[in-house]
């Protein structure tokens, strides 16, 4: 079983709609990551949550980790066409700073 | 501050056939990941490195990938002999890799079997 849910798996905004992305683990995490990708490209680093009930912001972007350490969520405030992109969560989960990803959200902003 | 390099950027083979991906990591970051990408997928670590020795390659199909990390800098992930599902993007990550810190991506190598 997928031990990183992310949903939902795509989402179609308009321009200037808020949304939010989720990830949700079935262990406790140690370190929670959430990374934008282009199509075919590398991975950027968008923000890195440890402690439970941490919240980060970037621009538009805000990412929170629950109290649990076991589910994330990644908001973004009036999207533009320039956050389309797929992102992703990557997760230690204990595991010596291994890496584990979700599958990704697929998001569409149309103008 | 020069970013994870890779290459080649893409590669086209014949099933199997050979091929070799190189990464750069970032000066000074000891952990070095490969994971592999099949389209429409999360990346899956393949297998992760601190410095020359290897913590981590459970996830490595060991009957045809290889990989290694020479005086623990750069690394290379060799395919012999790939097949058809190994079309994917593979990519390579770095790490400061003292404790949890975030890794940064190389720009990949998209390889298709055909």
């Amino acid at each position: 079983s997928q031990e990183l849910e992310q949903s939902p798996q795509s989402l179609i905004v308009q321009e200037g709609k808020n949304l939010t992305i989720n990830c949700t683990s079935s262990k406790t995490l140690y370190g929670l990551y959430w990374y934008k990708q282009k199509y075919g490209e590398g991975l950027i680093f968008l923000m890195m949550l440890q402690k439970g009930g941490e919240e980060k912001s970037h621009e538009k972007i805000t990412a929170k980790l629950d109290e649990k350490k076991q589910q994330s969520s990644l908001h973004i405030t009036a999207s533009q066409p320039s956050h389309a992109g797929i992102y992703l969560c990557g997760a230690d989960q204990g595991s010596n700073y291994k890496l584990t990803f979700g599958k990704g959200t697929l998001l569409t902003v149309n103008p | 501050e020069a970013g994870v390099a890779q290459s080649p950027r893409y590669k086209i083979i014949e099933k199997r056939q050979s091929v070799a991906f190189w990464c750069n990591p970032i000066s000074g970051h000891a952990t070095l990941y490969w994971y592999q990408q099949i389209l429409g997928q999360g990346p899956k670590l393949l297998i992760q490195f601190q410095n020359n020795g290897v913590v981590d390659d459970s996830q490595l199909p060991k009957d045809r990938f290889s990989a290694e990390r020479l005086k623990g800098v750069d690394s290379t992930l060799k395919i012999q002999p790939a097949k058809l599902e190994d079309s994917a993007v593979y990519l390579c990550a770095s790490s400061f890799g003292t404790g949890n810190t975030e890794a940064f991506f190389g720009q990949g190598t998209r390889l298709t079997v055909v």
